[in-house]
């Protein structure tokens, strides 16, 4: 059962345009999301996160947008450059026995054509 | 500042083999995980630890042992490889919980 999923395996967008990668979970209790970037042959880096008592976080050209009642966030980044091209994972957790577990979602291939 | 560093980078192992995949860390962190990701999924968490000679079962533990005797080295037991364990394994750590996580590069692991 996926409590995390990302329903678009790729998405193709221009350089200088808007990239919308999009994230939706079960878990009602999910109370903290991450977004990770992901490289090949590299570990994923830690790109945005956002509480459950926002529903708007940004940094820089990164904005995570949160709709707890639909269960969906969503990354945006404005606008996108060639070297955005990686993998892009959301992680949901809650705390469970006073630690925050992650569960991840499969991933979204972005590639950003010059 | 180094971060964290996983070794091997690869291995192949016949099955029945056992193994350990080193992970270190130099940000004096206090929570480690080991996490495995199969081809088009996402990371799932094997085990994790809170803090030296603390540790305890993620979401796929069976197959798999840690120990966690010092708060820098989280090392990750195979103890009778099988096919199912190929995969990349990834380490992390992170200085509180909810935090995020800092990764190593991986350790690409094949079981024939």
């Amino acid at each position: 059962d996926q409590q995390v999923k990302q329903n678009s395996p790729s998405l193709s967008v221009q350089e200088g345009r808007i990239s919308i990668l999009n994230c939706d979970y079960t878990n009602s209790m999910f109370d903290y999301f991450l977004w990770y970037k992901k490289y090949p042959a590299e570990g994923p880096t830690f790109l945005i996160s956002i509480s459950s008592i926002k529903d708007k976080n940004e940094d820089g050209r990164f904005t995570v947008f949160l709709n707890k009642s639909a269960k969906h966030l969503s990354l945006h980044i404005v606008p996108s450059q060639p070297g955005d091209s990686a993998v892009y994972f959301c992680a949901a957790s809650a705390v469970t026995s006073g630690t925050y577990k992650y569960i991840f979602g499969t991933g979204t291939r972005l590639k950003v054509l010059a | 500042n180094a971060g964290v560093t996983q070794t091997p980078k690869f291995r192949i192992l016949k099955i029945g083999q056992s193994m350990t995949l080193q992970c270190t860390q130099d940000m004096n962190h206090n929570y480690m995980y080991w996490y495995r990701q199969d081809p088009g999924m996402g990371l799932k968490l094997i085990y994790y630890s809170v803090g030296a000679g603390i540790t305890d079962k993620g979401e796929v533990p069976n197959g798999y042992n840690v120990s966690r005797s010092t708060t820098e080295d989280f090392p990750l037991r195979l103890e009778l490889a099988a096919p199912s364990q190929t995969s990349v394994y990834f380490c992390a750590s992170s200085y509180s919980t909810g935090l995020n996580q800092f990764f190593g590069p991986g350790t690409r692991l094949t079981v024939l």
